[in-house]
């Protein structure tokens, strides 16, 4: 079974600056997609940024950006210039490949790193 | 384009009573999937429709849950009873057709927050 794991419960850092959430998962599958969700305080989950395993460059979405190491099995993300509106639950999630033997439409989960962006 | 919505958005009930959750997804998407979130552990999948069928349940944790989508619109996920560690935060997804959930990202409601005492 897949595990996904964020090592940090909570993290702060001031307006402007750059955060980096770590992520790390563990499996055996060599096609399979990882994704970054975002949930403001009562508010919707929202995607923030998706990779591929079989592609080797990191994805960027403006000033989200992912660290993706395949081998180590790490999948951390970094924002810049970090906005107030950033504030939120920050989900690491894995989705097995769709045409692996078994393969899922359904997402696992890390805990979640709560991020406070500080004026 | 409405969002997923579901109701209530909170709902306290005590032990051994019944709930039933809604959720509405976004007019078009066929694929429909409930999510749980208890206290301080990590999001979970329980069950994913496509229209009105049941594609994976596998994450349905005993059959005191009983998901429904009647027509393959909303969803109704009911617990009966229900017990403590029902608690927690009950989210629902929506994605269009049938192409992977990587190509369709999924849309999330605000979640319903169930408390059993």
């Amino acid at each position: 079974a897949q595990t996904v794991t964020q090592s940090q419960p909570e993290m702060s850092v001031q307006e402007a600056e750059t955060v980096t959430l770590s992520c790390t998962y563990d499996t055996s599958e060599s096609n399979y997609y990882l994704f970054w969700y975002k949930q403001p305080p009562s508010r919707q989950m929202i995607l923030v940024i998706r990779q591929e395993a079989y592609k080797q460059q990191n994805a960027t979405e403006n000033r989200f950006s992912v660290n993706f190491q395949k081998a180590a099995k790490s999948f951390s993300l970094k924002i810049s210039d970090s906005q107030l509106g950033d504030t939120a639950m920050y989900f690491c999630a894995f989705m097995k490949g769709r045409w692996s033997q078994g393969g899922s439409e359904k997402l696992v989960f890390g805990k979640g790193t709560k991020l406070t962006v500080n004026p | 384009e409405a969002g997923v919505t579901q109701f209530p958005s909170h709902s306290v009930i005590e032990k051994g009573q019944t709930v039933t959750l809604r959720c509405d997804p976004i007019s078009g998407h066929d694929n429909l999937y409930w999510y749980r979130r208890v206290m301080g552990k990590e999001i979970k999948f329980l069950l994913h429709f496509v229209k009105e069928s049941k594609q994976d349940e596998s994450g349905m944790p005993n059959n005191r849950f009983l998901a429904e989508r009647t027509g393959g619109t909303y969803s109704t996920l009911k617990v009966q009873p229900a017990e403590l560690e029902d608690s927690g935060v009950y989210f629902c997804a929506s994605s269009q057709g049938d192409r992977s959930s990587y190509n369709s990202p999924l849309h999330f409601g605000n979640g319903t927050r169930l408390t059993v005492t």
